[in-house]
């Protein structure tokens, strides 16, 4: 799996936007961009995932790149509970194949 | 999203005694399962992949005869620290994987066990 690169941290303010980058300059034309977040002390929750368009659901958008070269995670409003480490991820075929490897992740602050 | 759940959340045992640790898929047939572990304030790392009915897949460094994983059901898999020592204790976490409606895969997580190993 290509390997991401994102900000060991971030901090935000309560009901503001968070942009979280990531970049993936070595995805291959079959890797999802997948992120996941992780709350302390709690397993990884899923955020969302893409392959070339931006997406939307409740939680958050992805803003892909036209090179599909880095991606952006966007947290319209923050709020305390959105305080966690996010991972950005790529994977093969969409999720059918392949593990989900982990890197470091970017640490989110928000502060109120 | 589907929901997986661990068993125990937290466990506290003597060095040299053996640690059961259940992940269960709720509401879909994990066809794939895995194991991760995770040291404070480090990521997670991958221990195993294992397919349902199929020997687990370990990964480089991890020791199969001492992380016992049985994936005996589509909803049910196992992971064994056999004669755990303090070096082991760490946060473990589960992960299934099967098709949801629509055909569509996606991972799960568990909450994680948090074993201390004294």
């Amino acid at each position: 799996d290509a390997k991401t690169t994102q900000p060991n941290s971030m901090e935000s303010n309560e009901e503001e936007p968070v942009h979280l980058p990531c970049n993936h300059s070595t995805i291959s034309g079959t890797d999802y961009i997948h992120w996941y977040r992780q709350l302390p002390s709690q397993g990884p929750e899923y955020v969302i995932h893409g392959l070339t368009s931006n997406v939307n659901n409740r939680m958050a958008s992805l803003a892909i790149a036209e090179d599909r070269k880095s991606s952006t995670l966007i947290l319209h409003r923050a709020t305390l509970r959105d305080a966690a480490v996010y991972y950005c991820i790529l994977r093969d075929r969409g999720g059918s194949q392949g593990n989900l490897i982990f890197g470091k992740g970017t640490k989110l602050s928000v502060k109120p | 999203g589907a929901v997986v759940s661990q068993h125990p959340s937290r466990v506290i045992c003597k060095s040299g005694t053996s640690v059961k640790i259940e992940c269960r898929s709720l509401d879909f047939q994990a066809t794939t399962m895995f194991w991760y572990r995770q040291f404070p304030k480090q990521s997670l790392m991958l221990m195993a992949t294992s397919n349902e009915g199929s020997k687990a897949t370990y990964e480089q460094g991890v020791e199969k005869d001492k992380f016992l994983i049985n994936h005996a059901s589509l909803t049910l898999s196992t992971l064994t620290v056999t004669s755990a020592h303090p070096e082991d204790s760490s946060f473990y976490i589960c992960s299934a994987r099967g098709p949801l409606a629509g055909g569509h895969h996606e991972q799960f997580f568990g909450p994680g066990t948090r074993l201390t190993v004294l």
